[in-house]
């Protein structure tokens, strides 16, 4: 099984504060297969990222996606207030789909 | 617009069984599978398996294989998962998400909350 574990797992920051989330791989896997979400208690998770880097339609250029082998990272260049949420990683190239235990970005 | 619309909230007692529906909407329902996803309290997601929606083909996770089903109706764009001999660790909320086998999940439903209690 292919685990990913995501780091922090609480960030506590500001409106306007750049956010880094990290995703590492048990084991190395494509790129072409992680994905990020953004999800909000009683919300359906919103696909925010998929291969890596791609952003889903409609998610503003504030999100980005990068890295490659076994580390992932999720930036949101400036956090604005509906921003404040929990963010999963996620691969979907083995035959078992894994998560990560989420980084919840929270208001300091 | 692309819409999953999920059924409502469950209570079983352990040993029932659930079936769980998503309804969807704004796309053709064939051309996509439909993946099933729950999330327990304080855990991070599982992912549970995946139907083709064109074919009917699955494909589950072994950890339910023998106790998960899913199926489709594709004169009623409707996926359903069914997961029997419920026991208290299966109490979660339960997603459906639009998805291709080794593809990207885009749009998720609402979640149906599952208690299992005596």
């Amino acid at each position: 099984e292919l685990v990913l574990t995501q780091s922090p797992g609480t960030l506590s920051l500001s409106p306007g504060d750049r956010a880094t989330l990290s995703c590492r791989a048990s084991q190395i896997f494509s790129s072409s297969y992680l994905a990020w979400f953004q999800h909000k208690p009683g919300q359906a998770p919103r696909l925010l990222i998929y291969a890596a880097s791609s952003r889903a339609p409609g998610i503003p250029d504030r999100f980005s996606g990068s890295g490659s082998g076994a580390d992932f990272t999720l930036t949101i260049s400036r956090l604005e207030p509906e921003d404040f949420a929990i963010y999963y990683c996620q691969q979907y190239g083995s035959a078992l789909w894994t998560f990560g235990q989420g980084t919840k970005v929270e208001v300091k | 617009q692309v819409q999953l619309v999920q059924s409502g909230a469950e209570v079983k007692k352990p040993g029932a069984s659930v079936r769980v529906s998503c309804k969807a909407s704004g796309y053709t329902f064939t051309n996509y599978g439909i993946h099933w996803v729950r999330q327990a309290p304080g855990q991070r997601p599982e992912w549970m398996g995946w139907i083709n929606a064109g074919n009917g083909d699955t494909n589950y996770s072994q950890k339910f294989q023998g106790r998960v089903s899913m199926t489709r109706d594709t004169s009623a764009t409707t996926a359903y998962m069914e997961l029997t001999s419920l026991r208290s660790e299966d109490s979660a909320v339960y997603y459906c998400a639009r998805g291709r086998r080794y593809s990207y999940l885009d749009y998720w439903g609402q979640g149906t909350l599952v208690t299992v209690s005596s």
